[in-house]
């Protein structure tokens, strides 16, 4: 069975400095990663993808995401926070399947920005 | 968001009533996906669809059931609300070889 776990529940940051959000995975082949973002009130937006080929990822809004098979972790990242990141972030593992794709998602981060 | 619309947006119901939500696609995707999401708990997988009534259950799928009699429309009933069923609930659908999701904007159920 797949599972993603967040361990950061919330994290606070000022603007301007540097996010990392941690993702860890659990999944018995290659997997296929994800973050999503929710802002207040809104639904989930795609921020970036990981299915093969190059480890380190880009994203939308000046997000990355690094893959590294060894630690089963997925985690993102952004040199300089905006005020509009505040948001909830959401890590997923998904599979394709015959029987129909699946998508597992971690607890999710709050992050905060101090101004 | 594009290609999927869910209704009602927000309801309140009181408990023991049924409750259908409706899922309605104009992408004629395959597959099509109920979650529910929850504080604490991301979201997690209600029921699923891969085809015309083809469903399969998710993790939380007690007190739910679905319905797909068209590729365009998945229906999500509680057949007697609870109160623990109040949260947030996502349609999404896949494409088949792609693994990428596409979600609604969402329902917000409040069963009082």
């Amino acid at each position: 069975a797949q599972s993603v776990t967040q361990p950061d529940i919330h994290i606070t940051v000022s603007e301007g400095a540097s996010l990392e959000l941690r993702c860890n995975y659990s999944y018995g082949a290659t997997p296929y990663l994800f973050w999503y973002v929710q802002s207040p009130g809104q639904g989930l937006q795609l921020l970036l993808k990981y299915f093969s080929g190059d480890t380190l990822v880009q994203g939308i809004k000046g997000f990355e995401a690094e893959f590294k098979r060894s630690q089963s972790s997925f985690n993102l990242r952004k040199p300089s926070v905006h005020w509009s990141d505040a948001a909830e972030y959401f890590c997923a593992v998904g599979s394709i399947k015959a029987a129909g794709n699946k998508l597992t998602f971690g607890g999710g981060t709050r992050v905060l920005v101090k101004p | 968001d594009a290609g999927i619309t869910q209704s009602p947006r927000h309801k309140v119901t009181e408990t023991g009533t049924p409750v259908t939500l409706r899922c309605h696609q104009t992408e004629n995707h395959r597959y099509m996906y109920w979650y529910r999401q929850d504080p604490g708990h991301g979201l997690r997988l209600i029921h699923y669809s891969y085809g015309v009534k083809d469903t399969d259950k998710g993790e939380v799928s007690d007190g739910y059931s679905v319905s797909r009699s068209k590729t365009e429309d998945f229906l999500l009933t509680l057949e007697s609300a609870t109160s623990s069923q109040t949260s947030v609930y996502f349609c999404a659908i896949s494409v088949d070889r792609d693994g990428l999701f596409t979600f609604g904007s969402g329902t917000r159920l409040t069963v009082v």
